[in-house]
Formats: structure tokens, sequence, C-alpha cells
């Protein structure tokens, strides 16, 4: 079955600074890549997702790119704001009617003033 | 907004109880699942259901059972719980094609 590794668990920076996790994942028929967002207290949020013929998407100060042949994505934030601090997961799964992910462990992000 | 209720925040139960964790989500989505995260393990899946009365087992269902006989609403059933299913466990739900939508989590500790 799939495997989701992602690096690193835990991410200091300084306000204003760029943020960047990655993951690999094992199971190369996996099309569809999600990414949420956990904040203290609530359930984790989609805030961004990719498909695997595209190789980036933007959404405001956030980026997420793929890498088939690697079978790697990563999640890229800028100018990242205290509110940025959470719990970050990545996901991966083959796209079907189930929408069954995989997700990976989880970072701690802490954007410092 | 889809917004999916999960009926309690914190729940303290006794060892051997039989434990009942419900979920309820407003708009028509087919896909419902229980997910439990524990740190530094992630998200891990017990059960999914992709329709009513329709379900299927996840990655480590041992100990847990699930019911769905609306579309709405997904259970999860901890038949006797044990000290190693204190955790917090979340419901989601999708439609085909969408990301997940996430409860704020029930978090059940077992004495």
């Amino acid at each position: 079955g799939e495997n989701v590794e992602q690096h690193p668990s835990t991410l200091s920076v300084q306000e204003g600074d760029s943020a960047v996790i990655k993951c690999t994942y094992s199971d190369s028929a996996s099309n569809y890549f999600p990414w949420y967002k956990q904040e203290l207290g609530k359930g984790p949020q989609l805030i961004i997702d990719i498909r695997s013929n595209v190789g980036e998407k933007k959404d405001q100060r956030i980026a997420v790119t793929l890498n088939k042949t690697a079978k790697h994505f990563s999640l890229h934030i800028t100018e990242t704001q205290p509110e940025d601090s959470a719990v970050y997961f990545c996901a991966a799964s083959m796209k079907t009617s189930y929408d069954k992910v995989i997700f990976g462990p989880g970072t701690s992000l802490s954007v410092i003033p | 907004d889809v917004k999916v209720t999960q009926s309690s925040r914190y729940l303290v139960k006794r060892t051997g109880e039989k434990v009942f964790l419900e979920c309820v989500q407003d708009m028509d989505h087919e896909n419902m699942f229980w997910y439990r995260q524990d740190p530094g393990l992630g998200l891990r899946l017990i059960y999914f259901s992709y329709d009513v009365k329709m379900k299927e087992k996840g990655d480590i269902p041992e100990g847990y059972s699930v019911s769905r006989e609306k579309k709405e609403r997904f259970s999860l059933i901890l038949e006797s719980a044990s000290t190693n299913q204190t955790s917090m466990y979340l419901c989601a739900s999708s439609f085909r094609g969408s990301g997940y939508t996430f409860g704020s989590g029930t978090r059940l500790t077992v004495v």
C-alpha cells in the first residue's frame, strides 16, 4: 500500500522567511496530493492540493510542487506570518470515488515574530 | 461551507466500556472517514464508508466497528474500550473529487 514520508518533523522560521516541507510517496499510481493545516484544538483543514497532471500550483503565499519521477512533492510558504504556525500534513491517494488518502506524519511549523 | 460535527470534544471512559463516537455532516457527501491521531504517528485510517450501510476497513480497524444507517451520520464504536485506544479521533467527509472536511475531533481518554 501507499506510504508517505514527511520532513522535517519540526520547523522554526523567523517571520517573513520562507518555509519548505517535503514529502515522498511510494505508490507510483498515486495521483492526488492534498496538504492540510491543523491549528491547535481544531481538525485539519485543506489548504491546497495538486493532481499528477500538474507540476506546480500556487495560491497566494502557498505553493506546492510535484515531481512524479522522483515521487516527491513539497509545500512552500513565503513571507511567513505567526498565524501560519500549525501542524501541516501532506497526503497522497489514488483518486477514486472513495477519496481515501494516506497522510504523512506531520510537520510542526513555528513562525517566530 | 460544509460542516462536520463530532458530538463530543472530550470523553473519559472506563476500560471495558462500549463507546460510541458520533459524526454528522450537513452536506450530501458520499464518503465519510474515521481517523485516529497520535503524536508522531500522524493520522491513521480506522474505517471509511462510501455509501449508506457500506463500510471498508482502513489501516487499523482492530477493536473498532462502524455504523452508517443514514448518509449524514457515521458512528465509530469501540466494542470494549482499552487504554491503548486513548487518542484523538477525527471524522471527515468528502464528495467525489474534493478534499476532506474534518470535524474538530474527540479526545478520548480510557482509564
